[in-house]
Protein backbone atom coordinates (compact mmCIF):
# COMPACT_ATOMS: atom_id res chain seq x y z
CA UNK A 1 0.00 0.00 0.00
CA UNK A 2 1.02 3.77 -0.43
CA UNK A 3 0.57 4.39 3.18
CA UNK A 4 1.46 3.19 6.77
CA UNK A 5 -0.82 -0.04 7.60
CA UNK A 6 -1.86 -0.77 11.51
CA UNK A 7 -4.21 -3.76 12.70
CA UNK A 8 -6.06 -3.80 13.76
CA UNK A 9 -7.55 -0.34 14.34
CA UNK A 10 -9.42 -1.05 17.37
CA UNK A 11 -8.53 -3.91 20.42
CA UNK A 12 -10.69 -4.44 23.12
CA UNK A 13 -9.33 -6.74 25.81
CA UNK A 14 -9.59 -7.97 29.39
CA UNK A 15 -6.99 -7.00 32.13
CA UNK A 16 -4.17 -10.06 32.32
CA UNK A 17 -4.87 -10.58 28.16
CA UNK A 18 -1.90 -10.76 25.60
CA UNK A 19 -2.37 -8.60 22.60
CA UNK A 20 -0.35 -8.21 19.74
CA UNK A 21 -0.10 -4.88 17.14
CA UNK A 22 0.72 -5.19 13.60
CA UNK A 23 2.60 -2.84 11.57
CA UNK A 24 3.10 -2.66 8.27
CA UNK A 25 5.45 0.41 7.42
CA UNK A 26 5.90 1.62 3.69
CA UNK A 27 8.11 -0.40 1.59
CA UNK A 28 12.01 0.28 1.38
CA UNK A 29 11.79 2.39 4.85
CA UNK A 30 14.25 0.71 7.13
CA UNK A 31 13.75 2.73 9.83
CA UNK A 32 10.12 2.25 11.90
CA UNK A 33 9.32 3.35 15.29
CA UNK A 34 6.28 2.75 18.01
CA UNK A 35 4.78 5.17 19.82
CA UNK A 36 2.17 5.47 22.51
CA UNK A 37 -0.71 8.45 22.47
CA UNK A 38 -2.16 8.72 26.03
CA UNK A 39 -4.95 11.35 26.34
CA UNK A 40 -3.29 14.61 27.83
CA UNK A 41 0.25 12.48 27.23
CA UNK A 42 1.44 13.50 23.47
CA UNK A 43 3.47 10.64 22.30
CA UNK A 44 5.40 8.55 24.17
CA UNK A 45 8.37 7.04 22.80
CA UNK A 46 8.62 3.29 23.03
CA UNK A 47 10.92 1.47 20.31
CA UNK A 48 12.66 2.02 17.68
CA UNK A 49 14.18 -0.54 14.37
CA UNK A 50 16.96 0.91 12.09
CA UNK A 51 17.65 -1.73 8.94
CA UNK A 52 19.69 -4.65 11.08
CA UNK A 53 20.89 -3.22 13.73
CA UNK A 54 20.08 -3.93 17.75
CA UNK A 55 16.61 -2.23 18.28
CA UNK A 56 16.77 1.04 20.13
CA UNK A 57 14.15 -0.13 23.19
CA UNK A 58 14.77 2.12 25.67
CA UNK A 59 11.26 3.81 25.57
CA UNK A 60 9.48 0.76 26.13
CA UNK A 61 7.41 1.05 29.95
CA UNK A 62 7.78 -2.29 31.59
CA UNK A 63 9.28 -6.08 30.47
CA UNK A 64 5.63 -6.52 29.74
CA UNK A 65 5.96 -4.95 26.20
CA UNK A 66 8.29 -6.04 23.52
CA UNK A 67 8.60 -5.59 19.38
CA UNK A 68 10.47 -7.21 16.97
CA UNK A 69 10.34 -6.65 13.35
CA UNK A 70 10.53 -9.60 10.87
CA UNK A 71 12.74 -9.32 7.55
CA UNK A 72 13.28 -5.80 7.85
CA UNK A 73 9.51 -5.01 7.15
CA UNK A 74 6.54 -6.09 9.46
CA UNK A 75 6.89 -5.08 13.15
CA UNK A 76 4.35 -6.67 15.81
CA UNK A 77 4.10 -4.89 18.80
CA UNK A 78 3.26 -7.78 21.92
CA UNK A 79 1.65 -6.83 25.76
CA UNK A 80 1.75 -8.96 27.53
CA UNK A 81 -0.74 -9.39 30.81
CA UNK A 82 -2.37 -6.09 29.91
CA UNK A 83 -3.52 -3.45 32.55
CA UNK A 84 -5.54 -0.98 32.54
CA UNK A 85 -3.20 2.08 32.28
CA UNK A 86 -1.95 0.57 28.67
CA UNK A 87 -5.10 1.75 27.91
CA UNK A 88 -3.96 4.12 24.43
CA UNK A 89 -3.58 4.85 20.80
CA UNK A 90 -0.79 2.67 19.37
CA UNK A 91 1.05 4.68 16.57
CA UNK A 92 3.48 3.25 14.24
CA UNK A 93 5.95 5.23 12.00
CA UNK A 94 8.63 4.30 8.90
CA UNK A 95 11.17 6.62 7.24
CA UNK A 96 13.23 6.45 4.62
CA UNK A 97 16.84 6.97 6.66
CA UNK A 98 16.96 8.78 10.50
CA UNK A 99 14.04 10.94 11.70
CA UNK A 100 16.48 13.94 10.97
CA UNK A 101 16.60 13.49 7.75
CA UNK A 102 13.62 12.29 6.14
CA UNK A 103 9.92 12.94 7.85
CA UNK A 104 8.10 10.17 9.85
CA UNK A 105 4.99 8.79 7.78
CA UNK A 106 2.34 7.67 10.59
CA UNK A 107 -0.25 4.98 10.19
CA UNK A 108 -3.81 5.84 11.79
CA UNK A 109 -2.66 3.98 15.18
CA UNK A 110 -4.72 0.77 17.02
CA UNK A 111 -6.59 2.01 19.71
CA UNK A 112 -6.32 -0.33 22.98
CA UNK A 113 -8.83 -0.65 25.45
CA UNK A 114 -8.32 -2.48 28.21
CA UNK A 115 -11.23 -3.00 30.47
CA UNK B 1 17.73 15.12 27.60
CA UNK B 2 15.53 16.17 25.33
CA UNK B 3 12.49 17.73 25.68
CA UNK B 4 9.74 19.87 24.04
CA UNK B 5 6.86 21.98 25.38
CA UNK B 6 3.82 23.43 23.67
CA UNK B 7 0.77 25.23 24.53
CA UNK B 8 -2.08 23.47 26.51
CA UNK B 9 -5.02 23.69 24.08
CA UNK B 10 -7.93 23.31 23.53
CA UNK B 11 -7.24 26.98 21.36
CA UNK B 12 -10.59 27.95 19.82
CA UNK B 13 -10.49 30.86 17.62
CA UNK B 14 -12.61 32.44 15.18
CA UNK B 15 -12.23 31.51 11.06
CA UNK B 16 -10.05 33.78 9.49
CA UNK B 17 -8.31 34.69 13.22
CA UNK B 18 -4.56 34.76 13.26
CA UNK B 19 -2.87 31.69 14.96
CA UNK B 20 0.05 31.46 17.39
CA UNK B 21 0.78 28.16 18.75
CA UNK B 22 3.71 28.41 21.03
CA UNK B 23 6.98 25.84 20.98
CA UNK B 24 9.77 25.74 22.83
CA UNK B 25 12.49 22.96 23.34
CA UNK B 26 15.44 21.63 25.33
CA UNK B 27 17.96 19.49 23.46
CA UNK B 28 21.41 17.96 23.79
CA UNK B 29 23.34 18.82 20.54
CA UNK B 30 21.91 20.44 17.87
CA UNK B 31 18.44 19.62 16.79
CA UNK B 32 15.78 19.42 13.73
CA UNK B 33 12.38 20.86 14.44
CA UNK B 34 9.33 19.67 13.44
CA UNK B 35 5.26 20.75 13.12
CA UNK B 36 2.89 17.54 12.89
CA UNK B 37 -0.85 17.52 12.07
CA UNK B 38 -3.38 15.03 12.97
CA UNK B 39 -6.66 16.06 11.57
CA UNK B 40 -9.37 13.91 13.20
CA UNK B 41 -9.58 10.42 12.47
CA UNK B 42 -6.43 10.58 10.51
CA UNK B 43 -2.77 9.94 11.55
CA UNK B 44 -0.36 12.07 12.22
CA UNK B 45 1.49 13.90 9.19
CA UNK B 46 4.39 16.33 8.69
CA UNK B 47 3.23 19.64 8.14
CA UNK B 48 6.65 21.81 8.40
CA UNK B 49 10.33 21.29 9.60
CA UNK B 50 13.36 23.23 9.99
CA UNK B 51 16.75 21.76 10.75
CA UNK B 52 18.94 24.51 11.14
CA UNK B 53 18.96 28.16 13.03
CA UNK B 54 16.91 30.90 11.43
CA UNK B 55 15.47 28.77 9.12
CA UNK B 56 11.85 28.99 8.62
CA UNK B 57 9.41 26.05 7.44
CA UNK B 58 6.23 26.54 5.55
CA UNK B 59 3.16 24.53 4.67
CA UNK B 60 -0.82 25.62 3.70
CA UNK B 61 -0.05 28.99 5.06
CA UNK B 62 1.42 27.85 8.68
CA UNK B 63 4.70 29.10 9.11
CA UNK B 64 7.65 28.46 12.04
CA UNK B 65 10.82 30.06 12.21
CA UNK B 66 14.04 27.95 13.99
CA UNK B 67 14.88 30.45 17.16
CA UNK B 68 18.55 28.88 18.69
CA UNK B 69 18.63 32.46 20.89
CA UNK B 70 15.13 31.40 22.61
CA UNK B 71 14.96 28.06 21.53
CA UNK B 72 11.50 28.78 20.04
CA UNK B 73 9.59 27.32 16.89
CA UNK B 74 6.01 28.68 17.23
CA UNK B 75 3.46 27.89 14.23
CA UNK B 76 1.51 30.95 13.29
CA UNK B 77 -0.89 31.35 10.54
CA UNK B 78 -2.38 34.03 9.32
CA UNK B 79 -5.87 32.99 8.52
CA UNK B 80 -7.16 30.24 9.96
CA UNK B 81 -10.00 28.32 8.39
CA UNK B 82 -12.36 25.38 9.81
CA UNK B 83 -10.48 23.19 8.05
CA UNK B 84 -7.26 23.68 10.00
CA UNK B 85 -9.19 22.03 13.11
CA UNK B 86 -6.94 19.43 14.38
CA UNK B 87 -4.36 18.03 17.07
CA UNK B 88 -1.09 19.90 16.74
CA UNK B 89 2.51 18.60 17.69
CA UNK B 90 5.70 20.38 17.85
CA UNK B 91 8.59 18.04 18.00
CA UNK B 92 12.46 17.51 17.48
CA UNK B 93 14.82 14.98 16.44
CA UNK B 94 18.45 15.59 17.16
CA UNK B 95 21.23 13.21 15.67
CA UNK B 96 23.80 11.19 17.01
CA UNK B 97 27.08 10.55 15.29
CA UNK B 98 27.79 7.75 17.36
CA UNK B 99 24.53 6.33 16.51
CA UNK B 100 21.78 5.24 18.86
CA UNK B 101 18.17 6.52 18.84
CA UNK B 102 17.19 9.52 17.17
CA UNK B 103 13.36 9.27 16.90
CA UNK B 104 11.19 12.27 17.27
CA UNK B 105 10.47 13.58 20.90
CA UNK B 106 6.84 15.05 21.33
CA UNK B 107 5.57 17.86 22.75
CA UNK B 108 1.87 16.84 23.72
CA UNK B 109 0.04 18.38 21.30
CA UNK B 110 -2.35 21.33 20.88
CA UNK B 111 -5.86 20.73 20.09
CA UNK B 112 -7.12 23.52 17.57
CA UNK B 113 -10.46 24.26 17.30
CA UNK B 114 -11.59 26.50 14.26
CA UNK B 115 -15.20 28.06 14.48
CA UNK B 116 -16.99 29.06 11.62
Amino acid sequence: GAGVSQSPSNKVTEKGKDVELRCDPISGHTALYWYRQSLGQGLEFLIYFQGNSAPDKSGLPSDRFSAERTGGSVSTLTIQRTQQEDSAVYLCASSLARAGNSPLHFGNGTRLTVT
Amino acid sequence: GNSVTQMEGPVTLSEEAFLTINCTYTATGYPSLFWYVQYPGEGLQLLLKATKADDKGSNKGFEATYRKETTSFHLEKGSVQVSDSAVYFCALSVSYSGGGADGLTFGKGTHLIIQP
